[in-house]
């Protein structure tokens, strides 16, 4: 267990919808970052936040949106939901901004399928 | 750019020794990492090791890099079939960006 909490695991939606996974980062680990891993694309960076503030952006849409709260838990809104976002989508943290060597810790993923 | 490239595929049978091999393109790496991804699951640190060490060794797993290259590799001793998973290497620019591979699949025969 990475310590690393994700929710829903499942998620099943239409198009055009809007959707928020969830994310809770191990404890002490002050950075959060979105992956999308899909079978065409592979691991592909979303977005980064580090103890609230956005540090780094990566392959995100625009139609996509994260953010970091007081916590530490991550939210990433996803909206006008597409058949091609349908991914599994990885919630990591770390403890430090990403510039050392501390590893990310990978949560369990929630699967979104857009129908 | 940068880039991290692996095999898509290796098959091994049981209790034999896995190589997987990852070669990346930024000379400024300064951490490489191996994840494993079993079905349904996330990844799961396995190892890593830092630009200036050429080997590391933690029980069956031992890296080797040769930053020269630019090529890492993860050898898996006495492979067992709760090895088969995918492995992602990934390098950490000094910038703090993590690059992944696009993963390889190892699947262990008896």
């Amino acid at each position: 267990d990475s310590g690393v909490t994700q929710t829903p695991k499942h998620l099943i939606t239409a198009t055009g919808q809007r959707v928020t996974l969830r994310c809770s980062p191990r404890s002490g680990d002050l950075s959060v970052y979105w992956y999308q891993q899909s079978l065409d694309q592979g691991l592909q960076f979303l977005i980064q936040y580090y103890n609230g503030e956005e540090r780094a952006k990566g392959n995100i849409l625009e139609r996509f949106s994260a953010q970091q709260f007081p916590d530490l838990h991550s939210e990433l809104n996803l909206s006008s939901l597409e058949l091609g976002d349908s991914a599994l989508y990885f919630c990591a943290s770390s403890v430090g901004t990403g510039t050392g060597g501390s590893p990310l810790h990978f949560g369990n993923g929630t699967r979104l399928t857009v129908t | 750019g940068e880039d991290v490239e692996q095999s898509l595929f290796l098959s091994v049978r049981e209790g034999d020794s896995s190589v997987i091999n990852c070669t990346y393109t930024d000379s400024s790496s300064t951490y490489l990492y191996w994840y494993k991804q079993e079905p349904g699951a996330g990844l799961q640190l396995l190892t890593y090791i830092f630009s200036n060490m050429d080997m590391k060794q933690d029980q069956r797993l031992t890296v080797l890099l040769n930053k020269k290259d630019k090529h890492l590799s993860l050898r898996i001793a006495d492979t067992q079939t709760g090895d088969s998973a995918i492995y992602f290497c990934a390098e950490r620019s000094r910038w703090g960006k993590l690059q992944f591979g696009a993963g390889t699949q190892v699947v262990v025969t008896p």
